[in-house]
């Protein structure tokens, strides 16, 4: 597709359940980013991904939260053992690799923990 | 200290009138870029302009453009003749250093409201 898609666009789920969010970023686009956005608040930066550089997992809240890039393309962003804090709206962003390049975002995975 | 610092949680414009929303940076890199977003309230992220650090020009596209003060550290986004399609969450976000696929900064955003 032309645009990063990130699947699910919602998904709702029990309190200690694992979950796993999915993006595909724009093809050729050799960074990609995870962010966390609550109701009404910032970007929260969680896991950067840049070619086979080892990640920047600076910003994930706690070890129940991962993420992996396979063949430097999708990335799958796994939360384990949910908790309702993670509520939120996790955005996915992918750019290219001249530092002119804006990130480009998908419509981004409701999650809701019950 | 935070990398971009957006001081107005909230601001109110007329429609038609223009409206400038302000952002500081910080960095010690001599070569960065400064980007700017929009978020409707649907909740897509829109990249609106970039500004890199060597630029000699302010950067416009449209009715935005860029008051980009170097010397201040600042890179205010201006809208001119503002529409009711204007009201959204608009985020500064920074990219610092020639490498390729630096880290992102943003900004906590300045919510926009056009008033018809």
């Amino acid at each position: 597709g032309a645009g990063v898609s990130q699947s699910p666009s919602n998904k709702v789920t029990e309190k200690g359940k694992d979950v796993e969010l999915r993006c595909d970023p724009i093809s050729g686009h050799t960074a990609l980013y995870w962010y966390r956005q609550s109701l009404g608040q910032g970007l929260e930066f969680l896991i950067y991904f840049q070619g086979n550089s080892a990640p920047d997992k600076s910003g994930l809240p706690s070890d129940r939260f991962s993420a992996e890039r396979t063949g430097g393309s999708v990335s799958t962003l796994t939360i384990q053992r949910t908790q309702q804090e993670d509520s939120a709206v996790y955005l996915c962003a992918s750019s290219g690799d001249r530092a002119n390049q804006p990130q480009h975002f998908g419509d981004g995975t409701r999650l809701s923990i019950l | 200290a935070q990398k971009i610092t957006q001081t107005q949680p909230g601001m109110f414009v007329q429609e038609k009138e223009a409206v400038t929303l302000d952002c500081t940076y910080d960095t010690s890199d001599p070569s960065y870029g400064l980007f700017w977003y929009k978020q409707p309230s649907s909740g897509e992220m829109i990249f609106l302009i970039y500004q890199g650090s060597y630029d000699q020009q302010n950067a416009t596209e449209g009715r935005y453009s860029l008051n980009f003060q170097k010397a201040r550290k600042s890179a205010n986004l201006v809208i001119s003749a503002s529409q009711l399609g204007d009201s959204a969450m608009y985020f500064c976000a920074m990219r610092e250093g020639r490498n390729t696929g630096n880290q992102f900064y943003f900004g906590t955003g300045t919510s926009l409201t056009v008033i018809p």
